[in-house]
């Protein structure tokens, strides 16, 4: 049973649309997280929630709205998507926002624009 | 603001040889360390961290890692290392105030070769 899982595992699209990506915990966990990881590796904290809540806001373009209808889903909106949002982007989950909590990943959706 | 360190990029080791994979954070107050691994095409897993108390923490696997507060490291080390530690190894830390996002270093790839 998959604890943090997102949908669609792979996205190609032009540039200029406008994407979606779905994440899901069934972990219990009240604090969930978008990150984003460049080609290089590098990984980077995007958007944190806790209890449906934002509580990070990174220094990320407005085209990317996440939304947390409930404490089990983080999803992500791009709107106007550009060659630079080309990237592996991962949610993951915590516990509750408590210090040094351990967070779950997803397996990550890798997003290509063309 | 934290920031991470992780030397190498790459680590080409032979099996059964010993590893240390180093990282050096530095912040200006507490901080939790993690260690996190990630096999290709999937997302990161929680491999050891360090909340406080004995300094020298350990994971299932056989890994472990050392926190030194003098020196602002908390290098990863493996006395024998099997095929299947091919991976890349991140370390990450997360401050003791504020924010809990994970600040990440750029990894360090774990070749093991026959």
């Amino acid at each position: 049973d998959t604890a943090v899982s997102q949908t669609p595992k792979y996205l190609v699209t032009q540039m200029g649309n406008d994407k979606s990506i779905k994440c899901e915990q069934n972990l219990g966990h009240d604090t969930m997280y978008w990150y984003k990881q460049d080609s290089k590796k590098f990984l980077k904290i995007m958007f944190s929630y806790n209890n449906k809540e934002l509580i990070i806001n990174e220094t990320v373009p407005n085209r990317f709205s996440p939304k947390s209808p409930d404490k089990a889903h983080l999803n992500l909106h791009i709107n106007s998507l550009e060659l630079g949002d080309s990237a592996v982007y991962f949610c993951a989950s915590s516990q509750d926002y408590g210090f040094g909590q351990p967070q779950h990943f997803g397996d990550g959706t890798r997003l290509s624009i063309l | 603001a934290q920031s991470v360190t992780q030397l190498d990029s790459q680590v080409p080791v032979f099996e059964e040889a010993p590893v240390e994979l180093r990282c050096n954070y530095s912040s200006s107050v507490s901080v939790y360390l993690f260690w996190y691994v990630q096999y290709p095409n999937q997302g990161l897993q929680l491999l050891l961290k360090y909340l406080s108390g004995s300094t020298l923490v350990e994971s299932i696997n056989g890994f472990e890692a050392e926190f030194n507060k003098s020196q602002t490291s908390f290098h990863l080390r493996k006395p024998s290392v099997h095929i299947s530690d091919t991976a890349e190894y991140f370390c990450a830390v997360t401050e003791g105030t504020g924010r809990r996002a994970l600040t990440f270093g750029s990894g360090t790839r774990l070749q093991v070769q026959p």
